[in-house]
């Protein structure tokens, strides 16, 4: 089936600094998003994409559509406490209503 | 509540028992999907509905697994003569039609067979 690749799949940064993770795939999608999952909960979406090229801010996250519809790119800036957890990219095939995801990159913020 | 619900939260069975899983989606969201997320892993795609329909159980994994949702409502997940390799957790969301792909998650249900 299909595989999204995400990198890496952990991070261990200080407070403050800026984040940065990809995904990446063999198949062209038409919708990509990026999720967040704290211990013992479901995903909550953070930032979704559906036009090749955008670029999406919300607040410090910033995520980009990849030009070739292959990949896609979430960053942090600033990072705070409050983002430790792990964060999954997914994409939509066209047709498909399902969503595929990647492996999860585990953030940890050392205070 | 708001949210998608599920229940159990916790599930521990012993091998070879039956186990369903229920989930309450959001009200109005016609779209549901079942996933399985096992430990420090991604989430594996198991059914989607639209309505009352499966249009999509490419994901279940075997014929023990078997799922059902009634009318836009409520959804069970049923895993029968359970095995150790069906120990995740299993997470239920629910969305609007076309929505490309803006799911809302439950917190999930954990299954532990031992």
């Amino acid at each position: 089936g299909q595989q999204l690749n995400q990198s890496p799949q952990s991070m261990f940064i200080q407070e403050g600094e800026d984040v940065s993770m990809n995904c990446t795939s063999s198949s062209i999608f038409n919708t990509w998003l990026w999720y967040k999952q704290d211990p013992g909960e479901g995903p909550v979406l953070l930032i979704a994409l559906y036009k090749a090229g955008e670029l999406t801010s919300n607040g410090r996250l910033t995520a980009q559509f990849g030009i070739t519809r292959k990949d896609s790119f979430l960053n942090i800036s600033a990072s705070i406490p409050s983002d430790v957890g792990i964060y999954f990219c997914a994409g939509q095939l066209g047709g498909a209503q399902k969503l595929v995801f990647g492996q999860g990159t585990r953030l940890t913020i050392n205070p | 509540g708001a949210g998608v619900s599920q229940s159990p939260s916790n599930k521990v069975t012993e091998k070879g028992k039956d186990v369903e899983l229920r989930c309450d989606p959001i009200s109005g969201h016609t779209a549901l999907y079942w996933y399985r997320q096992r430990l420090g892993q991604g989430l594996e795609f198991l059914i989607y509905f639209q309505g009352n329909s499966a249009p999509d159980k490419s994901g279940l994994p075997s014929d023990r697994f078997s799922a059902e949702r009634t009318g836009e409502s409520v959804s069970t997940l049923t895993i029968q003569r359970t095995q150790q390799e069906d120990s995740a957790v299993y997470l239920c969301a629910s969305s609007f039609s076309f929505s490309a792909g803006e799911l809302f998650f439950g917190e999930g249900s954990r299954l532990t067979v031992l």
